[in-house]
C-alpha cells in the first residue's frame, strides 16, 4: 500500500527561525517519485520540488530545502530564516509508477510564521 | 503561459442536484487529474484522464465521473449532490502520461452543498 504521513498538524514559528516539516512515506515500489506543494489561503496547490527514487541528493533552493533518506522513507523539508509569506498548508506527496499521475497526499501541515 | 483554470470558482446547490464542473489544462498538456479536498477526508483522487481516456479512479460512488474532450480540457460531474460532497475540487495538469512529470494546479472550485 502507498501512504504519506506528515504527523505534524499545526507548527508555529516567530519570523526568521528555521522550521522543518517532516514527510515519511510508504511504498514497495522501487520506482516512486515525491513531491511537495504549498497552498496558501487562495486554495491553489503550489508545485515546490519534485524528487525521483533513485535520486537521493538533497536539494537547495534559496531559502528552501529538502532532505531525502531512503534508508528512512523520510523526505522532510526545512525553510531557514521563515517570513511571514511562508504560512501556508503543505503538502508531501507520493506518485507510484504503475498510479500513473495519481498523487497521494499526505494531510498537510499548517505553518504559522508569526512577526 | 496561462496556468490551470477552473471553473466556477464558487458554487452552491441543494441536495439532490447535480453539478459539473471544467477544467482548462496548461496548454500543451494532455493529462488531467482531480481531486477532492475535504478538512476531514484531506486530499483525495478522483480520477485522470488522458488522451480522452479515463485512465485511474479513486475510491469513489458512481456518482463522480468526468470526461476530456479532445483539447485536453475536463470536466467533472456530480449527480444527486449529497452534503457530504461539500468539498474543494482540485483540478492538475500534466505534460506527460508517466509520473516523471509534476501537476500544477487550478485554483479550485469551492463547491457548497445545502
Amino acid at each position: 500500500a502507498q501512504k504519506v504521513t506528515q504527523a505534524q498538524t499545526e507548527i508555529s514559528v516567530v519570523e526568521k527561525e528555521d522550521v522543518t516539516l517532516d514527510c515519511v512515506y510508504e511504498t514497495r515500489d522501487t520506482t516512486y517519485y515525491l513531491f511537495w506543494y504549498k497552498q496558501p489561503p487562495s486554495g491553489e496547490l503550489v508545485f515546490l520540488i519534485r524528487r525521483n527514487s533513485f535520486d537521493e541528493q538533497n536539494e537547495i533552493s534559496g531559502r528552501y530545502s529538502w532532505n531525502f533518506q531512503k534508508s528512512t522513507s523520510s523526505f522532510n523539508f526545512t525553510i531557514t530564516a521563515s517570513q511571514v509569506v511562508d504560512s501556508a498548508v503543505y503538502f508531501c506527496a507520493l506518485k507510484f509508477s504503475g498510479g500513473y499521475n495519481k498523487l497521494i497526499f499526505g494531510a498537510g501541515t499548517r505553518l504559522a510564521v508569526h512577526p | 503561459k496561462a496556468g490551470v483554470t477552473q471553473t466556477p470558482r464558487y458554487l452552491i446547490k441543494t441536495r439532490g442536484q447535480q453539478v459539473t464542473l471544467s477544467c482548462s489544462p496548461i496548454s500543451g498538456h494532455r493529462s488531467v487529474s482531480w481531486y477532492q479536498q475535504t478538512p476531514g477526508q484531506g486530499l483525495q483522487f478522483l480520477f485522470e484522464y488522458f488522451s480522452e481516456t479515463q485512465r485511474n479512479k479513486g475510491n469513489f460512488p458512481g456518482r463522480f465521473s468526468g470526461r476530456q474532450f479532445s483539447n485536453s480540457r475536463s470536466e467533472m460531474n456530480v449527480s444527486t449532490l449529497e452534503l457530504g460532497d461539500s468539498a474543494l475540487y482540485l483540478c492538475a495538469s500534466s505534460l506527460q502520461g508517466t509520473g516523471t512529470t509534476e501537476a500544477f494546479f487550478g485554483q479550485g472550485t469551492r463547491l457548497t452543498v445545502v
